[in-house]
């Protein structure tokens, strides 16, 4: 059974750093073709790509975001953990974790989500 | 970076009539080993996204056959054949052809 699930603060002060972490289970991310990403959705608005770690620790990045992410993996712990710098009001949002799969020549695009967390940017 | 755009924005369907919901990018979505990476989710009310169509037009595991997706290069259709009451919800296309975009979401909701 495949699950994951986000955590990390749900309030956090402009110009700070945010650090979430997708813990997972079900699936590894050592297994050829798996891969994490971070996906964030604004109150009321459209869902936004954010990154993605693959399983040879290959990493993607939102063009428009890039100088503010870092997306890592802790294989032991079946954990990925990305890192928004210098927060801002406009980031306040819901940041899922969803895993992404290539089996037998087809390619799972986040087959499987996370709940969402609820992260908050004001002073 | 690859731009999508949905049409139309919002959908307000008769139960067991017919829906289509557009998805267009701003470049091809064909990808060097000929494969399409366009790809379509349901956002329910208070829920995650879930996957329904993925590579144009096949339906992910337990997705029911009233949806169908369909199209090539930038142009792509998802169609829901008979609407029922579960399928409220918000829709967006995605492709992974390069990195990642989202389309904007098409809202359905019954009439």
């Amino acid at each position: 059974q495949v699950t994951l699930k986000e955590s990390g603060p749900t309030l956090v002060k402009p110009t700070q750093t945010l650090t979430l972490t997708c813990s997972f289970s079900g699936f590894s991310l050592t297994t050829i073709g798996v891969g994490v990403g971070w996906i964030r959705q604004p109150p009321g608005k459209a869902l936004e790509w954010l990154a993605l770690i693959y399983w040879d620790d290959d990493k993607r990045y939102s063009s428009s975001l890039e100088s503010r992410l870092t997306i890592t993996r802790d294989t032991s712990k079946n954990q990925v953990v990305l890192t928004m710098t210098n927060m801002d009001p406009v980031d306040t949002g819901t940041y899922y974790c969803a895993r992404r799969l290539q089996e037998s020549g087809r390619y799972y695009n986040f087959d499987y989500w996370g709940q969402g967390i609820l992260v908050t940017v004001s002073s | 970076d690859i731009v999508m755009t949905q049409t139309p924005l919002s959908l307000s369907v008769t139960p067991g009539q017919p829906a289509t919901i557009f998805c267009k990018s701003s470049q091809s979505l064909l990808y060097s080993d000929g494969k399409t990476y366009l790809h379509w989710y349901l956002q329910k009310p208070g829920q995650s996204p879930q996957l329904l169509i993925y590579e144009v037009s096949n339906r992910f595991s337990g997705v029911p056959d009233r949806f169908s997706g369909s199209g090539s290069g930038t142009d792509f259709t998802l169609k829901i054949s008979r609407v029922e009451a579960e399928d409220v919800g918000v829709y967006y296309c995605m492709q992974s052809s390069q990195l990642r975009t989202f389309g904007q979401g098409t809202k359905v909701e019954i009439k």
